[in-house]
């Protein structure tokens, strides 16, 4: 079974710029989340698709969205990049039911300047 | 609310000597717990995991975790380290339920081998 993947795997923007990242999770996996891994803060959690649906969010402003595909796939796109959105941006798919650990992909390297 | 702290930022131990990472979580019922290892400039990848009965868990790599709840504590054990063990770990709470996905993770282990 393919893991899941994530594109591009580095990226170099600039400020007030905009990004999609992509995320295609392992077959028959329907929920997505995304982590925000930076020096400073650690890895923190962004928001979680489920079923094209947002089902839950952490504590980042608006500048940050999501959206879900019907084949579950997954894209992040964060709006006027600011310095401190340089991080690696971390997708992670779950199987269905809740004793299901998430795996993760390689990740997208993230540099603003 | 939900935490987990890693008390030890970086830790070298020489290769062949044994291994104990610690993890101390705060959580109000039973939390499903984590460890995870991300090699540099690598995504994570699970180690072991402990949701509910026996609680020693065996996971990859010859690593195992015993969970105390009186102690609120999720220790990462190996006996034996190889210097590919070198790399940083991440212990993570989840809540169960809908909000499984929401992971919050400690601020990582730095694991360094000495040869």
């Amino acid at each position: 079974k393919a893991g899941v993947t994530q594109t591009p795997r580095y990226l170099i923007k600039t400020r007030g710029q905009q990004v999609t990242l992509s995320c295609s999770p392992i077959s028959g996996h329907r929920s997505v989340s995304w982590y925000q891994q930076t020096p400073g803060q650690g890895l923190q959690f962004l928001f979680e698709y489920f079923s094209e649906t947002q089902r839950n969010k952490g504590n980042f402003p608006g500048r940050f969205s999501g959206r879900q595909f019907s084949n579950s796939r997954s894209e992040m796109n964060v709006s006027t990049l600011e310095l401190g959105d340089s991080a690696l941006y971390l997708c992670a798919s779950r199987g269905t039911g809740e004793i299901h650990e998430q795996y993760f992909g390689p990740g997208t390297r993230l540099t603003v300047t | 609310a939900q935490s987990v702290t890693q008390p030890d930022i970086h830790i070298t131990v020489s290769e062949g000597a044994s291994l104990e990472l610690r993890c101390n979580y705060s959580y109000g019922a039973t939390p499903y717990l984590f460890w995870y290892v991300q090699s540099p400039g690598q995504g994570l990848q699970l180690l072991l995991k402990y949701f509910s009965g026996d609680t020693l868990v065996q996971g990859i790599k010859g690593f195992e975790a015993e969970f105390k709840r009186s102690q609120s504590s999720f220790n990462l054990r190996k006996p034996s380290v190889h210097w590919s063990d070198a790399a940083e770990y991440f212990c993570a709470v989840g809540a169960r339920g809908s909000s499984a996905s929401k992971i919050i993770f400690g601020s990582g282990t730095r694991l360094s081998i000495r040869p």
